[in-house]
């Protein structure tokens, strides 16, 4: 069957410290990846893209790989803040229409 | 830009009651889309609009959910009758293009926040 999984835990980081988040999945051939940050009570928001022939992409203190022979990507924080903490969804184009389909999402907190 | 809107921004029914849900996307923005937020979970596609065209619609329970994208620009999506499980949050998203191989962001907004007692 097919699937996303993200970490299953709650992730705790201390600040200043690289967070680094997993999304695995399996019986999907994406195009492209998609990293969305959520807060409480608010609708996500894009932060990064990655398509099937690019490795690694970089903005500002966030970094995602994709490695599609092992069927994952890693999303990194580097010198988390607390401003950091919030969940973090990996979504995957499924459809022939570019529809995404999301995981279920990892809550980050980084701890002053 | 102005983002997307929804209302209303909480809803709490009766189960076997009905509701409806508005959106009004991104001004320009051709694709819509509905998702269902449970607690807990990622957000699952409900709807996708190209336009006022539906583009898919395989998870929507056409029993009791309907959605419409009026004149291609705001979009509605109603419950009837509304289920215990139906609780969660409906977010709705817009995007630039869409279902071509042009790799879109979907601006998201805040969600609607269902309750069904």
């Amino acid at each position: 069957s097919q699937k996303i999984e993200q970490n299953s835990e709650a992730l705790n980081i201390q600040e200043g410290k690289t967070a680094t988040l997993t999304c695995n999945y399996t019986n999907y051939s994406p195009a492209y990846l998609q990293w969305y940050r959520q807060d409480p009570g608010r609708g996500p928001v894009f932060l990064l893209l990655i398509r099937e022939n690019e490795k690694e992409k970089r903005k500002e203190r966030l970094k995602v790989t994709f490695d599609t022979t092992l069927k994952q990507s890693l999303f990194h924080i580097t010198a988390s803040q607390p401003a950091d903490s919030a969940t973090y969804l990996c979504a995957l184009d499924t459809g022939s229409a570019r529809q995404l389909t999301f995981g279920s999402g990892t809550q980050l907190t980084v701890l002053p | 830009e102005a983002g997307v809107a929804q209302s209303p921004r909480y809803k709490i029914i009766e189960k076997r009651q009905s509701v409806a849900f508005w959106c009004n996307p991104i001004s320009g923005h051709a694709t819509l889309y509905w998702y269902q937020q449970i607690l807990g979970q990622g957000p699952k596609l409900l709807i996708q609009f190209q336009n006022n065209g539906v583009v898919d619609d395989s998870q929507l329970p056409k029993d009791r959910f309907s959605a419409e994208r009026l004149k291609g620009v705001d979009s509605t999506l109603k419950i009837q009758p509304a289920k215990l499980e139906d609780s969660a949050v409906y977010l709705c998203a817009s995007s630039r293009t869409g279902w071509t191989r042009d790799y879109n962001e979907q601006f998201f907004g805040p969600g609607t926040r269902l309750t069904v007692l």
